[in-house]
């Protein structure tokens, strides 16, 4: 399929919960980024895998995010416990050879 | 790292008149210079791009021009139309650094008819 799918669209969960937003990339894309969208801070890098392999999850915070790509179908962006303050816009982008880098629609999260 | 700054954050223009945006860039690696469209409640769509060797590059009504020495890039639209209207993001990334974007703040465009 030639477009990144989000799943789910919209999430509203209580603090403390787990939330997982899913990503399936475009068929043979091999670089697949996290991106997190917010008024203040704007689009912020969270991780990036490349043939699913982790290259940077610097931009994450470690103690409550974790990022995986269990196969090359699906990349999810975990956080555990959830806040208030990870209230955002979660974008998945994936890219090829070619360095262009396709985004999702977002899923939209809100911790209430 | 790379920074990358927009300018101006806001622009509103008369419907056919031209709008520019210019983004700098601090990272002489960066390669690879795309700009995004945001509408609201969708993701950001990539409508142009240009790589470092190339001075500029045109597609219909968008254009960007790159000035390497000067680090900075500029987005061009011409003959605004009513759909224009949304946040424009640039963003700068390297083949060093396996296309890593760093975007800029983005420019909320408003096109009155």
């Amino acid at each position: 399929d030639a477009r990144v799918t989000q799943t789910p669209r919209h999430k509203v969960t209580e603090m403390g919960q787990e939330v997982t937003m899913r990503c399936q990339p475009i068929l043979g894309h091999n670089t697949v980024f996290w991106y997190r969208q917010t008024m203040m801070q704007g689009l912020e890098l969270l991780a990036y895998f490349r043939n699913r392999a982790p290259l940077d999850d610097s931009g994450m915070p470690k103690d409550r995010f974790s990022a995986e790509m269990p196969d090359a179908t699906l990349a999810t962006l975990k956080i555990q416990p959830s806040e208030p303050r990870d209230s955002a816009v979660y974008f998945c982008a994936t890219s090829g050879n070619l360095m262009e880098a396709f985004f999702g629609q977002g899923t939209r999260l809100t911790v209430v | 790292g790379e920074n990358v700054e927009q300018h101006p954050s806001t622009l509103s223009v008369q419907e056919g008149d031209s709008a520019v945006i210019k983004c700098t860039y601090s990272d002489s690696a960066s390669n690879y210079f795309p700009w995004y469209k945001q509408e609201l409640g969708k993701g950001p769509q990539l409508i142009i791009d240009i790589r470092s060797n190339v001075g500029e590059k045109k597609d219909q009504r968008i254009a960007v021009t790159l000035n390497k020495t000067a680090k900075h890039f500029s987005l061009h639209i011409t003959e605004t139309q009513p759909e224009d209207s949304a946040v424009y993001f640039c963003a700068a990334s390297s083949t060093d650094s396996w296309g890593k974007l760093q975007f800029g703040a983005g420019t909320q465009v408003v096109v009155t008819p």
